[in-house]
């Protein structure tokens, strides 16, 4: 089945910078992958996707890259604030099932 | 977005009872649902997917007698946990991909289960 690493589990930035979470996998038939903003005790929200036929993209201050030949993604999220602070996930999914990343745990520091 | 319902919020109950925890889509067919458990601190590991109509497909490791689960109709979604010891003690986490997508899961808003 499908393996997701997520790295780092724990990043602190100050405020204003930029913080970047990086994901590999390894099933290549992955093709829809989805980062999640999660708050303490509360459900994932979808922040971001991308797809296999796309190489980036952005979202305001978000941005997520995909590089398929390397089975890594990325996101990025410039001008941080003390909102952004929270565990982000990533996920890889082939349409039918989700494997998620084992999170990472952002503070912004203000 | 889409809207999924989940009932109760929190639940404490004594060792060897069974527990039921329902997920509605309110908005929208789902077809597939997804039960997730999260344990503190630590990332979502699927349990089951669950289409309507039929039997759940469970991820390796995941006892299917023992978290029963039941995909009835469209919009509802069912699992029980059944004799419930502490180690079962979890945030359980369901979502649905509605009709027509493949993709974007919508979630609940998850079910705290404590087991003295």
């Amino acid at each position: 089945g499908e393996n997701v690493e997520q790295h780092p589990s724990t990043l602190s930035v100050q405020e204003g910078d930029s913080a970047v979470i990086k994901c590999t996998y390894s099933d290549s038939a992955s093709n829809y992958f989805p980062w999640y903003k999660q708050e303490l005790g509360k459900r994932p929200q979808l922040i971001i996707d991308i797809r296999s036929n796309v190489g980036e993209k952005k979202d305001q201050r978000i941005a997520v890259t995909l590089n398929k030949t390397a089975k890594h993604f990325s996101l990025h999220i410039t001008e941080t604030q003390p909102e952004d602070s929270a565990v982000y996930f990533c996920a890889a999914s082939t349409g039918n099932q989700f494997y998620f990343g084992t999170g990472t745990s952002l503070t912004v520091i203000p | 977005g889409a809207v999924v319902s989940q009932h109760p919020s929190r639940v404490i109950c004594k060792s060897g009872t069974s527990v039921k925890i329902e997920c509605r889509s309110l908005d929208f067919q789902a077809t597939t649902m997804f039960w997730y458990r999260q344990f503190p601190k630590q990332s979502l590991m699927l349990m089951a997917t669950s289409n309507e109509g039929s039997k759940a497909t469970y991820e390796q490791g995941v006892e299917k007698d023992k978290f029963l689960i039941n995909h009835a109709s469209l919009t509802l979604s069912t699992l029980t946990v059944t004799s419930a010891h502490p180690e079962d003690s979890s945030f359980y986490i369901c979502s649905s991909i509605g009709a027509g997508r493949t993709d974007t899961q919508y979630f609940g808003p998850g079910t705290r289960l404590t087991v003295l």
